[in-house]
């Protein structure tokens, strides 16, 4: 099955504790993004990769970082958590860069306290 | 990038027709418009998207007139698990992709 996998779903940490949040897709997507969402604010770009390697800061970039080493994965870093990331996040892939249809994950619940 | 707003709220019942506008005032010549679809802590998902006229599939329909400074989301005979937010995005190219900005959307609750 066609599909964004996002681990783990739900999180609990500490101010500071680094972390790692997975993402994986299984369609051969060139473009993968992570957003995150805020009552009241709708979806915010973190960050986004066209391809392998190449990474770019989307509109909240701060506090985030990002790697592309396979097509496949595009894991989010948080080096030192804070409050102000608790958030729900997305990820997704997209076939190409010209298409308009993004495949969301199921996305990650994350309360840093 | 094309600034969108759509209602904050609609209100329905089961088997009726719901129609979402979303204004474009400054949608660029190649400009599409797309909509997705998101259900409680779920990310979002493609329903459609048009470039002028009608566009119909499985899910919904796109009307966007001439001037395509609006469009209008149509749902057929919403049911139950039609409840959800709906967003409405004029994607811009830029370096080679589409940006996708989502705003706050449009949250439609379908009753009984």
């Amino acid at each position: 099955e066609a599909q964004v996998t996002q681990n783990p779903r739900y999180l609990i940490t500490v101010t500071g504790k680094k972390l790692t949040v997975t993402c994986s897709q299984n369609m051969n997507h060139e473009y993968m993004s992570w957003y995150r969402q805020d009552p009241g604010l709708g979806l915010r770009q973190i960050y986004y990769s066209m391809n392998v390697e190449v990474t770019d800061k989307g509109d909240v970039p701060e506090g985030y970082k990002v790697s592309r080493k396979e097509k496949r994965n595009f894991p989010l870093i948080l080096e030192s958590p804070s409050p102000n990331q608790t958030s729900l996040y997305f990820c997704a892939s997209t076939p190409y860069g010209g298409s308009p249809e993004a495949f969301f994950g199921q996305g990650t619940r994350l309360t840093v306290v | 990038l094309a600034k969108t707003t759509q209602p904050i709220s609609m209100d329905s019942y089961e088997g009726q027709e719901v129609n979402i506008t979303c204004s474009h005032n400054n949608i660029a010549t190649n400009d599409y418009i797309t909509w997705y679809q998101q259900f409680p802590s779920q990310g979002p998902r493609f329903i459609i998207q048009g470039y002028k006229t009608k566009v119909t599939n499985e899910v919904a329909s796109l009307f966007i007139p001439a001037d395509r400074k609006s469009s209008t989301l149509s749902l057929p005979r919403v049911s139950l698990s039609d409840t959800a937010v709906y967003y409405c995005l004029v994607p811009t190219k830029n370096t080679g992709f589409q940006k996708l900005v989502f705003g706050t959307g449009t949250r439609l609750l379908v009753s009984p």
